[in-house]
């Protein structure tokens, strides 16, 4: 069965202070990774999608990074304004032609000043 | 429009009626997506169209859950008999199939359904 695990739940950092956020995964036939922003109250918000294992992105201070068996998502001197829950989803070959996405639950990170 | 709408934001009802919820994906886009996510949790889900084909709805729990898009545009997901579990945040996504973005799908604000 797909699976997506992410840890830690929660991450407290201090402004500047960098850490990374992992996803494991487990899945038949990897079609995509994908990292999503969400913000309390709101829809989750599009960041990275990656394919294939040593593939990277980056975005202002995020930084994804895929394995052949988890994804991290790496936080450079993070601010307060980076404070929300990341969301980690894969796509899956099985099944044939579906897209949907299977999420992991979370991790709430809180950046302080 | 800039985004994916969705209506109403919120829903409160008894428990036994039947609720319609409403999605308006990115215009241009080709496939839609119903999920649904509970407090803490990541979404789930539901099921989704290209067009107006439904094209997996493994995701629906059970027959009271029911999606169409006749139009191949907006979307109605409908919940009849409603019941307390149903309560829950439920999610619309859009994407487009083309381009090299075609798998990235952009979420609504969600529907928050509240069964008393």
């Amino acid at each position: 069965e797909d699976q997506v695990t992410q840890s830690p739940e929660a991450l407290r950092l201090q402004e500047g202070e960098s850490s990374s956020l992992n996803c494991s995964y487990t899945v038949s036939g990897l079609r995509g990774l994908f990292w999503y922003r969400q913000d309390p109250g709101k829809g989750p918000e599009f960041l990275f999608t990656l394919y294939s294992a040593g593939e990277e992105k980056e975005k202002e201070r995020l930084k994804a990074t895929l394995t052949k068996k988890e994804s991290f998502l790496h936080i450079t001197a993070p601010k307060p304004e980076d404070s929300a829950t990341y969301l980690c989803a894969v796509q899956s070959t099985q099944g044939g032609a579906t897209n949907k996405l299977i999420f992991g639950t979370g991790t709430l990170l809180a950046v302080q000043p | 429009g800039a985004g994916v709408s969705q209506s109403p934001r919120y829903k409160v009802t008894k428990r036994g009626q039947d609720v319609a919820l409403r999605c308006d994906p990115i215009s241009g886009h080709v496939s839609l997506y119903w999920y649904r996510q509970a407090l803490g949790q990541g979404p789930e889900f539901l099921t989704y169209f290209n067009y107006e084909a439904q094209q997996d709805k493994s995701g629906l729990p059970n027959d009271r859950f029911s999606a169409e898009r006749p139009e191949g545009s907006i979307s109605t997901l409908t919940i009849q008999r409603t019941e307390q579990r149903d309560s829950a945040m439920y999610r619309c996504a859009s994407s487009n199939l083309a381009g090299d973005s075609y798998n990235e799908q952009f979420f609504g604000p969600g529907t928050r359904l509240t069964v008393l």
